[in-house]
């Protein structure tokens, strides 16, 4: 079965600090990326989102992914944090030509001022 | 972007009653809308795929009976919480898929409903 897998459950840094996320998926067909933000309180929001093309991805608010498909891996990376990117960041992963997601945990990250 | 809005955002009810979620997608038509079930703390849990015109798809363990979902339109779709009970509380998520907008394969997210079952 489909399966994606987000390792760090819960993340704490300090402001300006460098973030990484790791997201894996089991699935050897082609598929689309997506990584997406959960504000306390708010729905999710997109960040970015991988369909086909250059493996290096950015998104909104400073966020970028790379697509490394021999390692089956999404992550999500951010120079430098801030406060305000306190939230929970899930990992979606669909097979390409379904609009089927499968959404990973979720990582819980907080970010100290 | 292509939006979708979620009625009502928070609903609170008796246990026993039915309560109706709806989902509409404002600015574009969606042949396939999904649903999802957060629970606090957790990752979103697909709970059936709603194609207009037809039967819904419902994932594994979920009661077709207790979750009604009918999706009359290319518009609209709603849930409906039958003879709800306390363990259905829980923020329900509707999504919508638009295939001739922004790329195949792509979900756009409702607000959420937030069911609270006294």
């Amino acid at each position: 079965a489909q399966s994606v897998s987000q390792h760090n459950h819960h993340v704490i840094l300090s402001e300006a600090a460098s973030l990484e996320l790791g997201c894996n998926y089991s699935y050897g067909g082609t598929v689309n990326l997506f990584w997406y933000v959960q504000y306390p309180g708010q729905h999710l929001q997109l960040l970015l989102k991988y369909f086909s093309g250059d493996p290096l991805v950015k998104g909104i608010k400073g966020f970028e992914a790379e697509f490394i498909k021999s390692k089956f891996s999404f992550n999500l990376r951010k120079p430098s944090v801030q406060w305000s990117d306190t939230a929970e960041y899930f990992c979606a992963v669909a097979t390409s030509g379904t609009y089927k997601y499968i959404f990973g945990t979720g990582t819980r990250l907080k970010v100290l001022a | 972007g292509a939006v979708v809005s979620q009625h009502p955002s928070r609903v609170i009810c008796k246990s026993g009653t039915s309560v109706k979620i709806e989902c509409r997608s404002l600015d574009f038509q969606a042949t396939t809308m999904f649903w999802y079930r957060q629970f606090p703390k957790q990752s979103l849990m697909l709970m059936a795929t709603s194609n207009e015109g037809s039967k819904a798809t419902y994932e594994q363990g979920v009661e077709k009976d207790k979750f009604l979902i009918n999706h009359a339109s290319l518009t609209l779709s709603t849930l409906t919480v039958t003879s709800a009970h306390p363990e259905d509380s829980s923020f329900y998520i509707c999504s919508a898929a638009a295939p001739r907008r922004e790329g195949v394969g792509e979900q756009f997210f409702g607000p959420g409903t937030r069911l609270t079952v006294l």
